[in-house]
């Protein structure tokens, strides 16, 4: 079964900083994969997917994930980060369920 | 409804004593699952139903947990003889088909096993 890895567990940022939070995949075939983000006492929300083609992915609130086949990564990228972006953030590989990394927790100093 | 409810949001229990955990998908949603979140465990798989084939139960973590969806549409995690290490999250989602990975997430229920 696929799976996905995280390995920053909590990354703090200051306002205007840009991010990187890395994602690694197991499987080397067909692979379709996921961002969520989890704000502080809300709902998971889906933030961007990637299934087939342009592997530079743009999802909401100015994030985007690039899809690196040879590196078996799918890391998310923000430019410039908000405190507003402080959250956990999960990536997903679906097999008959959506399978979570660890989750990165994202602190944005104001 | 518009989305995924839970209930209770929040659950204090003894130790030892048996808990129970709904869940109520989005109508129509054929697509149901529970995961467990743990503080620095991230979010970990339990249980997926999908309409009238037989439940994935391979992350349920012990036979104390099991899960049930009656008519095709509520669901009910059952953790019995709760220990301390059960406390954590409890989260379910939906989704509409097999083939749409559109999944909604309820809020969860907080369970505190003291």
């Amino acid at each position: 079964a696929q799976s996905v890895s995280q390995h920053n567990h909590h990354v703090i940022l200051s306002e205007a900083a840009s991010l990187e939070l890395g994602c690694n995949y197991s499987y080397g075939g067909t692979v379709n994969l996921f961002w969520y983000v989890q704000y502080p006492g809300q709902h998971l929300q889906l933030l961007l997917k990637y299934f087939s083609g342009d592997p530079l992915v743009k999802g909401i609130k100015g994030f985007e994930a690039e899809f690196i086949k040879s590196k078996f990564s799918f890391n998310l990228r923000k430019p410039s980060v908000q405190w507003s972006d402080t959250a956990e953030y999960f990536c997903a590989v679906p097999n008959n369920d959506m399978r979570f990394g660890a989750g990165t927790r994202l602190t944005v100093k104001p | 409804g518009a989305g995924v409810s839970q209930s209770p949001s929040n659950k204090v229990t003894e130790k030892g004593k048996d808990v129970e955990l709904r869940c109520d998908p989005i109508s129509g949603h054929t697509a149901l699952y529970w995961y467990r979140q743990s503080l620095g465990q991230g979010l970990e798989f339990l249980i997926y139903f999908q309409g009238n084939s037989a439940p994935d139960k391979s992350g349920l973590p012990s036979d104390r947990f099991s899960a049930e969806r009656t008519g095709g549409s509520v669901s009910t995690l059952t953790i019995q003889r709760t220990q301390q290490e059960d406390s954590a999250v409890y989260l379910c989602a939906s989704r509409q088909d097999r083939g749409n990975y559109g999944y909604t997430f309820g809020s969860g229920t907080r369970l505190t096993v003291v």
